[in-house]
């Protein structure tokens, strides 16, 4: 049973205009929600992360919303760059583990068009 | 500042073989986890070391053991492998205590079992 669901595989938007990748999630322990970015033959790098007592974080071209009612995130992407081009993850956990065992969602690969 | 390495890039062994595979965690860091990504879906966490105990660990058989040295390196055994056991290993490290953010994947070991 998935508890990350990423439900579209692939997205593609033209350069400059706005991306939005989305994640749904079933576990309501989970309190710490990350963005991750994948490159081919790199590992994931982190992008962005919220923590449940907010609704929203920035930082710089990217934002994260978090609906803690409808276990929904998304990552807005603004404007978008072919170098955007790579697969997301969206990853959770729960404050009663350590804090880094992150359940990840299957991924949405972005492709920016020039 | 090396990153995280992991060793070798590509491995292929046949079924019912055994497997090691290493990883050298970024300068800094005290903490390994291990995660399994099979082709089309997200990272799935394996374990996770700490101070050279095992201290969390995901839905995965004892098949699938580890060890960390003192010099935080770590390393991850398959035994007895499966067709199924066919993935890219990721392996990421982190500073005890931190979350999310410090986390940094290496490039992961892509193994193929026939």
């Amino acid at each position: 049973d998935q508890q990350v669901k990423q439900n579209s595989p692939s997205l593609s938007v033209q350069e400059g205009r706005i991306s939005i990748l989305n994640c749904d999630y079933t576990n309501s322990m989970f309190d710490y929600f990350l963005w991750y970015k994948k490159y081919p033959a790199e590992g994931p790098t982190f992008l962005i992360s919220i923590s449940s007592i907010k609704d929203k974080n920035e930082d710089g071209r990217f934002t994260v919303f978090l609906n803690k009612s409808a276990k929904h995130l998304s990552l807005h992407i603004v404007p978008s760059q072919p170098g955007d081009s790579a697969v997301y993850f969206c990853a959770a956990s729960a404050t009663d583990d350590y804090g880094q065992n992150f359940v990840f969602g299957p991924g949405t690969r972005l492709s920016v068009l020039p | 500042d090396a990153g995280v390495t992991q060793s070798p890039t590509h491995l292929i062994k046949t079924r019912g073989q055994q497997v090691t595979l290493r990883c050298s965690p970024k300068s800094g860091h005290d903490t390994v986890s291990w995660y399994q990504q099979a082709l089309g879906q997200g990272p799935q966490f394996i374990f996770q070391y700490y101070e050279e105990e095992e201290r969390q660990r995901g839905n995965f058989p004892d098949r699938f053991s580890g060890h960390q040295f003192p010099n935080y390196s770590s390393e991850l055994n398959v035994n007895a492998l499966l067709l199924g056991d066919s993935a890219l290993y990721l392996c990421a490290s982190s500073l005890e205590g931190r979350r999310g953010e410090t986390q940094y994947f290496g490039p992961g070991t892509r193994l193929l079992v026939l």
